[in-house]
């Protein structure tokens, strides 16, 4: 069974369409997150949430609109998609305590025409 | 502000040599220090990590990685590298505890038979 998993894989669409990435873990992790890695391969995080409060918003334009409706989902929804959102999406979880691990999905790669 | 370097954005290495990928940090405190490993289309894997303790840590498929803090450093080592460890490695650390992870550019590491 697949710890953190993501959908959809891929992702192509117009711009200034609307999507939803969704992601569901089954680790019983209290801390789910969102990362971005852009086309240098760079990551960095969006969002962090913990027991389904958000802790975490990284300067993220606010058409990025992340929601959680239990602890073990943390869907990402994109409003008037533009091309630069163009990037590989990854959520991870961790049992949110100091320095334990994240683990990661396996990203949705968002393409923007 | 905290920033992890990878002053290498790319190292090939031949098969059954050995392997050093350099990280350094910056950061007012010891922070949590990882390794991930993302290989073509994948997710991030945990190839080990450093709280504390022993600073020379040992992780999964042969890898360690050596905590200095004289240098802020945290370099992975692998004493004989095979074809199948051809990928993306990052540096990361956790400033906050678990809040989020703050990763470096990343280095590909490409293996010459």
């Amino acid at each position: 069974d697949t710890a953190v998993s993501q959908t959809p894989k891929y992702l192509v669409t117009q711009m200034g369409n609307d999507k939803s990435i969704k992601c569901e873990q089954n680790l019983g992790h209290d801390t789910m997150y969102w990362y971005k890695q852009d086309s240098k391969k760079f990551l960095k995080i969006m969002f962090s949430y913990n027991n389904k409060e958000l802790i975490i918003n990284e300067t993220v334009p606010n058409r990025f609109s992340p929601k959680s409706p239990d602890k073990a989902h943390l869907n990402l929804h994109i409003n008037s998609l533009e091309l630069g959102d163009s990037a590989v999406y990854f959520c991870a979880s961790s049992p949110g305590r100091e320095g334990a691990e994240a683990f990661f999905g396996q990203g949705t790669r968002l393409t923007v025409v | 502000a905290q920033s992890v370097t990878q002053p290498d954005i790319h190292i090939t290495v031949s098969e059954g040599a050995s392997l050093e990928l350099r990280c350094n940090y910056s950061y007012g405190a010891t922070p949590y220090l990882f390794w991930y490993v993302q290989s073509p289309g994948q997710g991030l894997q945990l190839l080990l990590k450093y709280f504390s303790g022993d600073t020379l840590v040992q992780g999964i498929k042969g890898f360690e990685a050596e905590f200095k803090r004289s240098q802020s450093s945290f370099n992975l080592r692998k004493p004989s590298v095979h074809w199948s460890d051809a990928a993306e490695y990052f540096c990361a650390v956790a400033p906050g505890g678990f809040q989020k992870l703050v990763f470096g550019t990343g280095t590909r590491l490409l293996v010459s038979p």
